[in-house]
């Protein structure tokens, strides 16, 4: 299916860790976006990886895509306790025209 | 510039009743989908509205139903609810060129409860 899903399904660490979380989808994309949601709150869109691009930095944020092995990896650098959220992939499709979320990876960074 | 809206902010209602839920998009934005998701869950695709039509629909059930108004605004309506049916609903706007799946906006949602 279109549908990411998110890898680990949880994560805790420390203030000023790396987080990496990683998403996996089955069929061709022609982006693939990843969301941050703040508990019981809306989506936040943090960045748009487009399928002819391998690597995209926004901020602290750096997105990898591998197209061949239909993977992608969301990296936040220096963490802050404002980073605990849960953390969705949604791969994105011409052929549906529609977004379709996976579970997501929880992270929770404690001060 | 406002982003997504969406009311109303908390509902309450008891199985079998009807529920309309409301979406204002993002300025400039044409298209508006409506997502559920269930706690602990991902969101999970219920339509897409966009030229007043529905051109995308997900794996719900003819209960759910939809409208979008000549300014872009939506409606999200629920018949005969179920007590399976309370989650967080949520509406994203985006500009829809050619299909292709742009950055969402989304709103802070609806959170439907039913009793």
């Amino acid at each position: 299916s279109q549908q990411g899903e998110e890898d680990p399904q949880a994560l805790s660490i420390q203030e000023g860790e790396n987080a990496t979380m990683n998403c996996s989808y089955k069929t061709s994309i022609n982006n693939l976006q990843w969301y941050r949601q703040n508990s019981g709150r809306g989506l936040v869109h943090l960045i748009l990886i487009r399928s002819n691009e391998r690597e995209k930095h926004s901020g602290r944020l750096r997105v990898t895509l591998d197209t061949s092995k239909k993977s992608s990896s969301l990296l936040i650098t220096a963490s802050r306790a404002a980073d605990t959220a849960s953390y969705f992939c949604a791969p994105g499709s011409s052929n549906t025209g529609k977004l379709i979320f996976g579970q997501g990876t929880t992270l929770q960074v404690k001060p | 510039d406002a982003g997504v809206t969406q009311s109303p902010t908390h509902l309450i209602k008891t199985r079998g009743q009807q529920v309309t839920l409301r979406c204002s998009p993002k300025s400039g934005h044409d298209t508006v989908s409506w997502y559920q998701q269930a706690l602990g869950q991902g969101p999970q695709f219920i339509f897409q509205y966009y030229e007043e039509e529905e051109r995308q629909r997900g794996n719900f059930p003819d209960r759910f139903s939809g409208h979008q108004f000549p300014n872009y605004s939506s409606e999200l309506n629920v018949n005969a609810l179920l007590l399976g049916d309370s989650a967080l609903y949520l509406c994203a706007s985006s500009l829809g060129v050619g299909g292709l799946v742009n950055e969402q906006f989304f709103g802070p949602g609806t959170r439907l409860t039913v009793l």
